[in-house]
């Protein structure tokens, strides 16, 4: 059972173009949700993050986007870069120790 | 300076062997976690520990004991090694109350193969 859902498994950008990669969850719960970017043989590395209080989070040339009536966020990578390359894993928490719930990445590729 | 360094970073083992890996992290976070990447490439949560306190254990079979000598090293032991347990498992640390806001700090794997 799926709490947090990335429905595209990959993603074709241009670089210097728009990347925008979706999330769905379907635990009403969730306060906290996070975007973490992994690259082969590496760890997950957190990207940015978003309260449930809040709609949009912007760092640098990431933002997130939360729409919680319908339980949707999504990750605006502006402008694409071929070293944004890499798998993106959105995550969600219901609050401090609880379990952060992965969804399944979803691929990146920019190309020059 | 490795944040958290997980060792080995590859094991190759026979059904049935007892193996461990271990984790440790240099940050001075409170919060401990082991992960399990499988072939389907979803991350699970396994266990996390606070301050060598053992706070959420999700179901994972009992051949899995996680050991925290100290709130800076989480040790994952495996007994009787099965097929399905090939896969990557990550160690993690985070810092409360800001582990939701600034996110947990990965180490890079160890891929474990049973043959």
């Amino acid at each position: 059972d799926q709490q947090v859902k990335q429905n595209s498994p990959s993603l074709s950008v241009q670089e210097g173009r728009i990347s925008i990669l979706n999330c769905d969850y379907t635990n009403s719960m969730f306060d906290y949700f996070l975007w973490y970017k992994k690259y082969p043989a590496e760890g997950p590395t957190f990207l940015i993050s978003i309260s449930s209080i809040k709609d949009k989070n912007e760092d640098g040339r990431f933002t997130v986007f939360l729409n919680k009536s319908a339980k949707h966020l999504s990750l605006h990578i502006v402008p694409s870069q071929p070293g944004d390359s890499a798998v993106y894993f959105c995550a969600a928490s219901e609050g401090a120790g609880t379990a952060l719930i992965f969804g399944k990445g979803t691929t990146l590729s920019v190309s020059s | 300076d490795t944040a958290v360094s997980q060792t080995p970073k590859y094991l190759v083992t026979q059904m049935g062997n007892d193996k461990s890996i271990k984790c440790e992290q240099n940050l001075g976070h409170d919060t401990m976690y082991w992960y399990k990447q499988d072939s389907k490439k979803f991350l699970k949560i396994m266990f996390s520990y606070n301050n060598k306190e053992l706070i959420i254990n999700e179901t994972v079979p009992n051949r899995f004991s996680p050991k925290s000598p100290d709130k800076a090293h989480l040790n994952l032991h495996i007994n009787s090694l099965e097929l399905g347990d090939s896969a990557v498992y990550f160690c993690a640390s985070s810092q409360d109350p800001t582990a939701l806001v600034y996110g947990y700090t990965f180490g890079s794997g160890t891929r474990l193969t049973v043959v």
